[in-house]
């Protein structure tokens, strides 16, 4: 079963915009993960935040972890045309290390 | 270092029968999972195995199986197929730290699955 629900479902901006994108879940975790996944191929880890960090940053991805609400966010800054793909957020549940709970995924499309 | 490579990377089958998928993982991982991804379900998980052994288990019938060598490697099964199995599989591998979580999870392409 899936983990939670992420937010929006899709999300269409311009080059140069930023693209955030919000991650619900329901556990108590570990960590949680963010991958991308281009057109239905492998996926790709973009960050991971442990249950006890409350922001990372990688390049132009921010993620923010807020354990007390159950959420996370990923913010892509300055996106670009190469970012559109689909996003998913990924927990390692409490007690399932190496087990990964996906959520619905963001469908991300920048216009040029 | 090369990455996770999963063969084939496309199968057709027919109803009733079995098919057999392989993961090889970067090398120096011990950790190899494998993920169904569907529309309707997701990405939803089936299996994990760490040194040869089968350590999680997702909540799939059993004519889903798998198995990893001693090079770590990993095999997945699935027997008596159904339409319902027509999906995205993907393998994952990692190498876990002392305390065994916490590790990123690199993913292979794929195998997609069709059956008819």
């Amino acid at each position: 079963s899936q983990q939670g629900e992420e937010d929006p479902q899709a999300l269409s901006i311009q080059e140069g915009e930023n693209a955030t994108m919000n991650c619900s879940y329901k556990t108590s975790i570990n960590n949680l993960q963010w991958y991308r996944q281009n057109s239905g191929r492998g996926l790709v880890h973009l960050i991971l935040i442990r249950s006890n960090e409350r922001e990372k940053h990688s390049g132009r991805l921010r993620v923010t972890l807020d354990t007390s609400k159950k959420s996370s966010s990923l913010l892509i800054t300055a996106s670009r045309a190469a970012d559109t793909a689909s996003y998913f957020c990924a927990t390692e549940e409490t007690g399932s290390a190496r087990q990964l709970t996906f959520g619905s995924g963001t469908q991300l499309t920048v216009l040029p | 270092k090369a990455g996770v490579t999963q063969t084939p990377r496309y199968l057709i089958k027919t109803r009733g029968q079995q098919v057999t998928l392989s993961c090889s993982p970067i090398s120096g991982h011990r950790s190899v999972s494998w993920y169904q991804q569907t529309p309707g379900q997701g990405l939803q998980f089936l299996f994990e195995y760490f040194s040869e052994t089968q350590r999680n288990k997702g909540n799939f019938p059993g004519r889903f199986s798998g198995r990893q060598f001693s090079n770590s490697r990993s095999e997945m099964n699935v027997s008596t197929l159904e339409l319902g199995d027509s999906a995205l599989y993907l393998c994952a591998s990692s190498s876990p730290g002392q305390n065994l979580k916490n590790t990123e999870a690199f993913f292979g392409q794929g195998t997609r699955l069709t059956v008819v």
